[in-house]
């Protein structure tokens, strides 16, 4: 199995700009999860989805973050005008259960976000 | 109060010493208990579950104190690979994630 995968790896944008995050969870996996990362903060739940329904937003910071899983294979994440501090780690993961199961989650690689 | 928390090193050891983390948590209704390691750069990896009655993997022995709402990670001859961050990670009806614990191991 290729694993979780994000795209792009890295992205540098000017503030006001939109930011689009790609997730593409591993097959099968009914859960698929947003987290942000920071030093500050650390790893922070945004939003996640069980069988591409939203279940959970309340992560997501202000109205300028939307999430979306148009299908079990595919989820966005968009910042809509994007601000510095925005700049930030984001990781997609997914999960074969429940989220308080015994599976654990599987993350992608993250996705290095810095607005400048 | 932080759902999870966990002090934040770094902790410098060296090889072949063993060495131990904590983590409390706030949720008493938390029904499952992980160790995740993040290398620098890199994302969470599962490293193991962590069961009521204590278990062992290795050279990794997790422990959970529900009464107390407490986890620990020992890590015995630690090696130079080792070097991370830790991740105490509570869930109940989601995954909350403490901001880690990070281990130097020196040669």
């Amino acid at each position: 199995d290729a694993g979780v995968i994000q795209s792009p790896r890295h992205e540098v944008t000017e503030m006001g700009q939109e930011v689009t995050l790609r997730c593409k969870p591993i097959s099968g996996h009914d859960y698929l999860f947003w987290y942000r990362q920071t030093m500050m903060r650390g790893l922070e739940l945004l939003i996640y989805f069980n069988n591409n329904v939203p279940i959970d937003d309340s992560g997501m910071p202000e109205d300028r973050f939307s999430a979306k899983m148009p299908n079990a294979s595919f989820s966005t994440l968009k910042i809509q005008p994007s601000e510095p501090r925005d700049s930030a780690v984001y990781f997609c993961a997914s999960s074969l259960a429940g989220t308080g199961s015994g599976s654990g989650y599987t993350f992608g690689s993250g996705t290095r976000l810095t607005v400048v | 109060r932080k759902e999870v928390e966990q002090d934040p090193g770094p902790f410098n050891v060296p090889e072949g010493a063993t060495v131990a983390f904590n983590c409390t948590y706030s949720n008493s209704a938390s029904q499952s208990f992980f160790w995740y390691r993040q290398d620098c750069r890199k994302e969470p990896k599962l490293l193991m579950s962590v069961y009521s009655s204590g278990n062992e993997d290795g050279r990794f022995t997790a422990q959970l104190n529900r009464a107390s709402q407490y986890i620990s990670l020992l890590i015995r001859d630690s090696k130079l690979s080792d070097s991370a961050t830790y991740l105490c990670v509570v869930g109940f009806q989601k995954l909350v994630f403490g901001t880690g614990t990070r281990l130097l191991v020196s040669p």
